[in-house]
């Protein structure tokens, strides 16, 4: 399984809306509606974010939102805060309970 | 409260083996695939190896396959990953991952680090 493709960075000033890309295949993201998505600040254990394409847990504010065209999936955050800045990572089922992660993008709020 | 505990990071030698483990507790052990996903320093995350609620159904990543055996004791909560002939590029944090038993990841461990340096 090849990593999904992410961008390696982005950036946006507090307040805006940024949108973060995960591209893979039909295999995968393509293939599947579960595609989810993972926050992770400097030092700490990644935190989900988005399930199942565009579905928050509880407790995840509503200014993240996913979605999904093809073999690519986004990830937006809108009304940009200061610790929204962290990495992050898309993640997609791959068939037989296997699953692949994006190389990750560091988002940066200016 | 869900907890997953991993121990067994540290530093070893190229060529050498490790085995960590993950104790976990607040949640029915066996009900739940287990996987173990790394993170080389200032890199992304990497999934290594999945196991089956009763120690069937692994599978490795094409990165580790051949070196890494993962395993669990339901009688005890814990998962294990036994790593050999250890690489350079295996220097990393080793999560302990729970399943959602949906198609997502919903606990992670804190993390063991194992550093392979001479």
């Amino acid at each position: 399984q090849s990593a999904l493709t992410q961008p390696p960075s982005a950036s946006g000033s507090p307040g805006q809306s940024v949108t973060i890309s995960c591209t893979g295949t039909s295999s995968d993201v393509g293939g599947y509606n579960y595609v989810s998505w993972y926050q992770q600040h400097p030092g700490k254990v990644p935190k989900l974010i988005i399930y199942e394409v565009n579905k928050r847990p509880s407790g995840v504010p509503d200014r993240f939102s996913g979605s999904k065209s093809g073999n690519t999936a986004s990830l937006t955050v809108s009304g940009l805060q200061a610790e929204d800045e962290a990495d992050y990572y898309c993640n997609s089922y791959a068939g037989s309970k296997i699953f692949v992660f994006g190389g990750g993008t560091k988002l940066t709020v200016l | 409260e869900v907890q997953l505990v991993e121990s067994g990071g540290g530093l070893v030698q190229p060529g050498g083996s490790l085995r960590l483990c993950c104790s976990a507790s607040g949640f029915i052990f066996s009900d739940y695939i287990m996987y173990w996903v790394r993170q080389a320093p200032g890199k992304g995350l990497e999934y290594i190896s999945r196991i089956g609620l009763h120690g069937d159904g692994t599978h490795y990543a094409d990165s580790v396959k051949g070196r890494i055996t993962i395993s669990r004791d339901n009688s005890k909560n814990t998962l294990y990953l036994q790593m050999s002939s250890l690489r350079a590029e295996d220097t990393a944090v080793y999560y302990c991952v729970k399943d959602s038993n949906n198609y997502y990841f919903d606990y992670w461990g804190q993390g063991t680090l194992v550093t392979v340096s001479s």
